[in-house]
């Protein structure tokens, strides 16, 4: 298994940029989540996802999109890109099955210029 | 206040040294993780607790539900343990994994 995948590593845009970041996972989890790490700040929830179709908020989502259409993927959609949005963006899945153990990808780290 | 507070926030030890992190959170929670960050690398959930006490080589992480406090002790400790360890709660009555994190402990293990 590749357990949870983000493309890509590193990102540079201009502010007002849009892009994807990529989250796919091959574990058929049904929860899959958005973070992002900020120095001093800890790891905070954007948009989180209990199954295909599913979608909600969670602590910090102003300025980001998602939709999980497949079980596997999760993407986070930037719509207008902020030098505020500079960040380390983490995807983590879990299972039901396995009392909520997370599993992380290996982040992107976005710089908005 | 933040509803989960790590600390120290920086800890530096020799090698072979035994290590405490401590982690305390304001809510009720239905379960505890200890995360492991490697620098300019990803996350690794090293425990999952609800009760008691987990073992793992040479890590180990206890809870206790009424003072609302859970440890990371590492005991030997090597250079390769230098890393980011992570606290983070489940709140109670949550169903998925929504979790509240910790600043984080950085720890610096010097040969």
């Amino acid at each position: 298994n590749a357990g949870v995948t983000q493309t890509p590593k590193f990102q540079v845009l201009k502010t007002g940029q849009s892009m994807t970041l990529q989250c796919a996972q091959d574990m058929n989890h049904e929860y899959m989540s958005w973070y992002r790490q900020d120095p001093g700040m800890g790891l905070r929830l954007i948009h989180y996802s209990v199954g295909a179709g599913i979608t909600d908020q969670g602590e910090v989502p102003n300025g980001y999109n998602v939709s999980r259409s497949t079980t596997e993927d999760f993407p986070l959609r930037l719509l207008s890109a902020a030098p505020s949005q500079t960040s380390v963006y983490f995807c983590a899945s879990s299972s039901r099955l396995v009392f909520n153990e997370q599993f992380f990808g290996p982040g992107t780290r976005l710089t908005v210029l | 206040k933040n509803e989960v507070e790590q600390s120290p926030q920086n800890l530096t030890a020799q090698e072979g040294e035994f290590i405490t992190i401590n982690c305390s959170y304001s809510v009720g929670i239905s379960a505890l993780h200890w995360l492991q960050q490697h620098p300019g690398g990803g996350i690794v959930s090293l425990f999952m607790l609800s009760s008691g006490k987990k073992k793992h080589g040479r890590l180990i992480a206890t809870i206790n539900i009424q003072e609302k406090h859970s440890s990371l002790h590492i005991t030997a400790s090597h250079p390769r343990d230098s890393a980011v360890y992570i606290c983070a709660v489940l709140a109670g009555g949550t169903s998925y994994g929504k979790l509240t994190f910790g600043q984080g402990t950085i720890l610096t293990v010097h040969p």
